[in-house]
């Protein structure tokens, strides 16, 4: 069965200092994957997709993901943290092909930047 | 582009009762998908429509249904409502031209059931 597992519930990072988040998925053929974030009171927002190619992704804001196959991962990184990044966070996967063509999403991981 | 606009932005009703909630997707985007946002549950699926047709349905109960019109304009009802259907449910369009579009989300409406 398809699932995505968002290990972290929560994630603590410094100002200025590097962040991931983690993301893993297990679909039963080829993924498409994204990332998305929610702001305190504002919608959720597209940041980044895989759907083929290069295995770095580069999105938003200055966030990237890697596509790991081997791993079955794709987290999301970004060098240098912002204060302003701290949201919650979103992975999710779609299996093309699997008979289930639906998103499946992580249960959210939220990412707190202290000054 | 105006983006996915949802109505009513607020509800509050009482157990029992049913309610109809709408979303306008963005213009040209043909698919529409529903979520129901909890705190402790995350963002759980509902159904998905495209041109008209349901695609997808989540693990919800029969109470909970939807539809999508001519011009891809979806609606979700709830009916006999539960003190637990309390949530943020999230509307999300995308253009679907093979599962590898992004989703663009509303406001949501936030429901609270008394």
């Amino acid at each position: 069965a398809q699932s995505v597992a968002q290990p972290e519930d929560q994630v603590n990072v410094a100002e200025g200092n590097p962040l991931t988040v983690k993301c893993t998925y297990s679909v039963s053929g080829n993924p498409y994957l994204f990332w998305y974030v929610q702001y305190p009171n504002r919608g959720l927002q597209f940041l980044l997709k895989y759907i083929t190619g290069d295995n770095l992704v580069k999105g938003s804001y200055g966030f990237e993901a890697e596509f790991n196959k081997s791993q079955t991962s794709f987290h999301l990184k970004k060098p240098s943290a912002l204060v302003s990044d701290s949201a919650l966070y979103f992975c999710a996967v779609r299996d093309i092909g699997g008979s289930n063509y639906q998103l499946i999403w992580g249960a959210g991981t939220k990412l707190i930047i202290k000054p | 582009k105006a983006g996915v606009t949802q109505t009513p932005r607020y509800l509050i009703k009482t157990r029992g009762q049913q309610v109809t909630l709408s979303c306008s997707p963005i213009s040209g985007h043909r698919s529409v998908s529903w979520y129901q946002q909890t705190p402790g549950q995350g963002l759980q699926f509902l159904f998905e429509y495209f041109s008209e047709t349901q695609r997808n349905k989540g693990n919800f109960p029969g109470r909970f249904s939807g539809r999508q019109f001519s011009n891809s304009r979806s609606e979700m009802n709830v009916s006999t409502l539960e003190l637990g259907d309390s949530a943020l449910y999230l509307c999300a369009s995308s253009q679907d031209s093979g599962g590898h579009n992004e989703q663009f989300f509303g406001p949501g409406t936030r429901l609270t059931v008394l």
